[in-house]
């Protein structure tokens, strides 16, 4: 069964630095999506990306965040400078159709210091 | 009123029995709902779509009341893997599915 797959699996930073996770979605989907979660906390929708451009983000996903589809096969979320409380498990997932369901990445674990 | 709510749990519960979760959404324009389970530290992973006649899976039964806007688990003869955070997401027809905080079960041997 074709997979989403996310590298790395954990990545740690230091405050401030910028880092960039990577996805590749499962390859005849067209909706792409990170979600993100705070240890403990609930899953919470950051960014979906749709015809190559953004088409909702959620107020977490500020000027410090960006998503890119380079080259039609990996699927990128760019934090620019981190803060401490974007800790998080970080998630891709990708859906073949509207309204049909997220299948998801095993996830990068963000650690920032 | 949250988006998609659910009762946190946990629910203890023992082996072989029936455990039901509700999840109640707030948007009665909403047009797919599924339910995902999750292991610790583990990405969610679609357990079923829920459909509005209703659908069953194995032990599995979903069930969707659109008039009183929730959607229901049922899980029986519960089993010790069955114990992990169950998910309710709702698609409420823009771009994003919105996930409930998710209920905790544990089967009890």
């Amino acid at each position: 069964e074709p997979e989403v797959t996310q590298t790395p699996s954990h990545q740690v930073t230091q405050m401030g630095q910028e880092v960039i996770l990577r996805c590749v979605p499962i390859s005849n989907h067209l909706y792409f999506y990170w979600y993100r979660q705070i240890l403990g906390q609930k899953v919470e929708f950051l960014v979906s990306f749709y015809n190559n451009e953004i088409s909702e983000k959620s107020e977490i996903f500020d000027d410090q965040f960006s998503v890119e589809r380079p080259d039609g096969s990996n699927f990128t979320l760019k934090i620019r400078s981190t803060k401490l409380e974007d800790s998080a498990m970080y998630f891709c997932a990708s859906i073949t159709s509207w309204g049909s369901p997220l299948h998801f990445g095993n996830g990068t674990r963000l650690t920032v210091t | 009123r949250k988006e998609v709510e659910q009762d946190p749990g946990p629910f203890n519960v023992p082996e072989g029995a029936t455990v039901a979760f509700n999840c109640t959404y707030s948007n009665s324009a909403s047009q797919s709902f599924f339910w995902y389970r999750q292991d610790c530290r583990k990405e969610p992973k679609l357990l079923m779509s829920v459909y509005s006649s209703g659908n069953e899976d194995g032990r599995f039964t979903a069930q969707l009341n659109r008039a009183s806007q929730y959607i229901s688990l049922l899980i029986r003869d519960s089993k010790l893997s069955d114990s992990a955070t169950y998910l309710c997401v709702v698609h409420f027809g823009n771009e994003k599915l919105t996930f409930g905080t998710g209920t905790r079960l544990t089967i009890i041997p």
